[in-house]
């Protein structure tokens, strides 16, 4: 069976930090991984997804994530953090092939900004 | 264009009640999911529709939860005898495909059993 792996819970940065939020999978198969962000009240953003070709991804909001298939990681990355960027970030697994089309959640990253 | 909508978007009910809470998917989006979402977790799993028929509800927990698509578009779900443990945020998504597509959220509706 599929699980997402995010060991950070918390995380806070200083506003213009740069910023690492960490993601493991394990999934049989070519996996489609994708990273949401959830403010409070809001439902999930999709930021960005990787389903081959570039292990480099570009997302919304100056998000890049980077696929490392030989890590089972995929990790998201954002230069320079803005104040708005604190949020709940999700990173998710789903097939690529066969199966049912669910998406698989990791727990959770909270980051907190301090300005 | 309109995103996916949810209503209520807050229910409160006593144990053992049934509830429905109702998924409104982005027009033309033919896949439609439900999550559900417990306090400091992430969204599971619970069912995926492809246009009027259940294409997986291997994540339903038992057989208190129900889930209807009649009509190829707005999706009800239904929990019967309700308990404490079925508190939760239960989002909805859908998709214009069912496959590799981004699954697009609802804001949620927030259950609460007392």
């Amino acid at each position: 069976a599929q699980s997402v792996t995010q060991p950070d819970i918390h995380i806070t940065v200083s506003e213009g930090a740069s910023l690492e939020l960490r993601c493991n999978y394990s999934y049989g198969a070519t996996p489609y991984l994708f990273w949401y962000v959830q403010s409070p009240g809001q439902g999930l953003q999709l930021l960005l997804k990787y389903f081959s070709g570039d292990t480099l991804v570009q997302g919304i909001k100056g998000f890049e994530a980077e696929f490392k298939r030989s890590q089972s990681s995929f990790n998201l990355r954002k230069p320079s953090v803005h104040w708005s960027d604190a949020a709940e970030y999700f990173c998710a697994v789903g097939p690529f092939t066969g199966g049912g089309n669910k998406l698989t959640f990791g727990t959770g990253t909270q980051l907190k900004v301090e300005l | 264009g309109a995103g996916v909508s949810q209503t209520p978007s807050n229910k409160v009910t006593e144990k053992g009640k049934y509830v429905e809470l109702r998924c409104d998917p982005i027009s033309g989006h033919t896949a439609l999911y439900w999550y559900r979402q417990s306090l400091g977790q992430g969204p599971e799993f619970l069912i995926y529709f492809q246009g009027t028929g259940a294409a997986d509800d291997s994540g339903l927990p038992n057989d208190r939860f129900f889930a209807v698509r009649p009509e190829g578009s707005v999706s009800t779900l239904k929990i019967q005898r309700t308990e404490r443990g079925d508190s939760a945020v239960y989002l909805c998504a859908s998709s214009l495909l069912p496959r590799g597509n981004e699954q697009f959220f609802g804001p949620g509706t927030r259950l609460t059993v007392l």
